[in-house]
């Protein structure tokens, strides 16, 4: 049972919207900041936001974050086939370093 | 650029020790800005953070796995190790290694990662 709650799947069509939400409480997400990683079908999880909204350097603009209370959001526009994977928030949480249960995109 | 590559053995008999190394080039363990931390993923599951060792040795551990597991760092050899006694079926997972980095304020994510390794546990 993950500390943050995450649906399980969306799905959207190309070159649509889509958002996923990340829900916790204020041991974890109320006073810490947000990451998320995508995990492409066998591959390791990469990084794609950091301190809620920041992107790395070589993330597409399509991938945003956002943060309010306790609860996080990860928005991706323009949808490409390439973008169906496994999306997961984390956060820490007292002592440990917590992860989202992840959500399946699909892109139709 | 960091690169992140764990080894160790693919098969884990239940009761014993699994043991796991990772190797970093393009970067320090010595490095006093970040952590290195280990992750896993049952097959068809979630991540779970297991734990994380920062370069004075000072160490992290999930409470879910802390009476079981033990990470070490070797600087020398610009490495840094996971073992975890006493497996069972439930610890069979792929395997990652991150860097990690934790700051004051809450200030925490994990880049990049290790390719990752599969571990079995033998029913």
């Amino acid at each position: 049972q993950s500390v943050l709650t995450q649906p399980p799947s969306v799905s959207a069509a190309p070159g649509q919207k889509v958002t996923i939400s990340c829900s916790g409480s204020s041991s974890n997400i109320g006073n810490n900041y947000v990451s998320w990683y995508q995990q492409l079908p066998g591959t390791a999880p990469k990084l794609l936001i950091y301190d809620n909204d920041k992107r790395p350097s070589g993330i597409p603009d399509r991938f945003s974050g956002s943060k309010s209370g306790t609860s996080a959001t990860l928005g991706i526009t323009g949808l490409q086939t390439g973008d169906e994977a496994d999306y997961y928030c984390g956060t820490w949480d007292g002592s440990l370093s917590a992860f989202g249960g992840g959500t399946k995109l699909t892109v139709l | 650029q960091v690169h992140l590559q764990e080894s160790g053995p693919g098969l884990v008999r239940p009761s014993e020790t699994l043991s796991l190394t990772c190797a970093v080039s393009g970067g320090s363990t010595r490095d006093r800005n970040y952590h290195w931390g280990w992750i896993r993923q049952p097959p068809g599951k979630g991540l779970e953070w297991i734990g994380s060792i920062y370069y004075s040795g000072t160490t992290y551990y999930n409470p879910s796995v802390r009476s079981r597991v033990s990470i070490s760092s070797d600087t020398s050899k610009n490495q840094f190790s996971l073992k975890l006694t006493s497996v069972t079926a439930a610890d069979a997972a792929v395997y990652y290694c991150a860097r990690h980095i934790l700051r004051s304020g809450g200030h925490t994510w994990l880049d990049p990662w290790g390719q990752g390794t599969l571990v079995t546990v033998p029913s």
